[in-house]
């Protein structure tokens, strides 16, 4: 079966220190993979997504960026963070294709919660 | 622009009261729809989809949900409310125009009295 795995779990950085938030998917090749972003209040905010090994769309200008080195393997990166980087961090997966037609069901992560001081 | 509309960013009900969480799409084409639920400090969890075929979908946990195309709606019921239940439901859309990329709702939250 397939799992996903996000850590840390919670993350306490101070302003102007770099972040890195890993995600990996066990039990599927070549997936689909997404980061969202959950500030309070708010709702769920895409923010990359690859559809294969050094593919990333970007979906809002940020201080965020993305990476993934490989298949099943994606990294949400800042190299300074700001007090508004703040949030829930979801990582996601589907299997839906480019170009496929059908549902495009995603697969979340438990999150990550990151507190910037 | 597709868009997606949760009507209330709260909702309370009493335990075994019925529970009616809103849903209004905007698209012009035969979306795919979806249901997430997620627990406090939790990720999210697919509870029903509706793809093609019957318009009343049954979920987990008890929870359904009816495709209304003339409505262009896709309203989450519960018949009888469950502590369990307290959570927050995301409403989404996807469609071919859009690479099937997901289309989701502010969200609701669900509060159940006891």
């Amino acid at each position: 079966s397939q799992t996903i795995h996000q850590w840390p779990a919670t993350l306490v950085q101070p302003v102007g220190s770099p972040l890195s938030l890993e995600c990996t998917v066990e039990g599927t090749s070549n997936p689909n993979l997404y980061w969202y972003r959950q500030a309070a209040g708010r709702g769920l905010q895409l923010l990359f997504y690859s559809v294969g090994i050094g593919q990333i769309s970007s979906e809002v200008p940020q201080n965020l960026s993305a990476s993934r080195p490989q298949d099943r393997q994606f990294i949400l990166s800042s190299k300074k963070l700001l007090l508004s980087d703040s949030g829930f961090y979801l990582c996601a997966w589907s299997v839906l294709r480019t170009g496929g037609s059908g549902a495009n069901v995603l697969t979340f992560g438990a999150g990550s919660r990151l507190t910037v001081l | 622009a597709q868009s997606v509309t949760q009507l209330g960013s709260h909702v309370s009900v009493s335990e075994g009261a019925l529970v009616l969480l809103r849903c209004n799409y905007s698209s012009s084409v035969p979306p795919y729809l979806f249901w997430y639920v997620q627990y406090p400090n939790q990720g999210l969890q697919l509870l029903l989809k509706y793809t093609t075929g019957a318009t009343l979908v049954k979920g987990i946990n008890g929870f359904e949900a009816e495709f209304k195309k003339s409505e262009t709606s896709f309203h989450l019921t519960k018949p009888s409310a469950h502590m369990s239940d307290a959570a927050e439901y995301f409403c989404a859309v996807s469609e071919e125009g859009s690479n099937y990329q997901l289309i989701w709702g502010a969200g609701t939250k669900l509060i159940i009295k006891p």
